[in-house]
């Protein structure tokens, strides 16, 4: 069974500082990861995916993700953030066998101090 | 030239009830699914379609019963509403039902059962 875990519910920083929220995954064979984000009363949005390739994928408003195998992680991260990176960070995973179901993170709430 | 839409985005009913919330996409994908967010934020699968064929159907009620008329289009029914129902719904669709393709979500539907 494939599953994601986001290890930290809550991640605070401060405005213009490096944010990094953190994804280690489960699942057989090579994943397909992906990034969500969800500001309050809205559906989700896509940032990035990783399928195949350079391990650093760039996604939507500055954000990228470090595939790491060996780690079995994603870790999504911004150099500089900004209080309107303010919002809830699902990362999910999908499997390559078949399975296309898309499993999520229990999510991880941003706070982005001005 | 909203992409994934929903209707309603608030149901309130009282218990025993029986609602629909519709679905629409206008981005031409074969494949669209059904999510629940329960008060935690947890992400889950519910269904998916994919050409009109039903290819995932979760540990779900069965009073719970998807309907897709057509590609474009995938409803949700709802029979004899229970407490615990309440949630919130998102649809999401994307291009097939291959790994690598990402998925686009609505806006939700807040469903409050009294």
């Amino acid at each position: 069974a494939q599953s994601v875990a986001q290890p930290e519910d809550q991640v605070n920083v401060a405005e213009g500082n490096p944010l990094t929220v953190k994804c280690t995954y489960s699942v057989s064979g090579n994943p397909y990861l992906f990034w969500y984000v969800q500001y309050p009363n809205r559906g989700l949005q896509f940032l990035l995916k990783y399928i195949t390739g350079d391990n650093l994928v760039k996604g939507s408003y500055g954000f990228e993700a470090e595939f790491n195998k060996s780690q079995t992680s994603f870790h999504l991260k911004k150099p500089s953030a900004l209080v309107s990176d303010s919002a809830l960070y699902f990362c999910a995973v999908r499997g390559r066998g078949g399975d296309y179901k898309l499993s999520f993170g229990a999510g991880t709430t941003v706070t982005v101090r001005a | 030239d909203t992409a994934v839409s929903q209707t309603p985005k608030y149901l309130v009913t009282q218990m025993g009830n029986d609602k629909s919330i519709k679905c629409e996409q206008n981005l031409g994908h074969d494949t669209m699914y059904w999510y629940k967010q329960d008060s935690k934020k947890f992400l889950k699968i519910m269904f998916s379609y994919n050409n009109k064929e039903l290819i995932i159907n979760e540990t779900v009620p069965n009073r719970f019963s998807p309907k897709s008329p057509d590609k474009a289009h995938l409803n949700l029914h709802i029979n004899s509403l229970e407490l615990g129902d309440s949630a919130v719904y998102f649809c999401a669709s994307s291009q097939s039902w291959g790994g690598t393709d990402t998925q686009y979500f609505g806006p939700g539907t807040r469903l409050t059962v009294l």
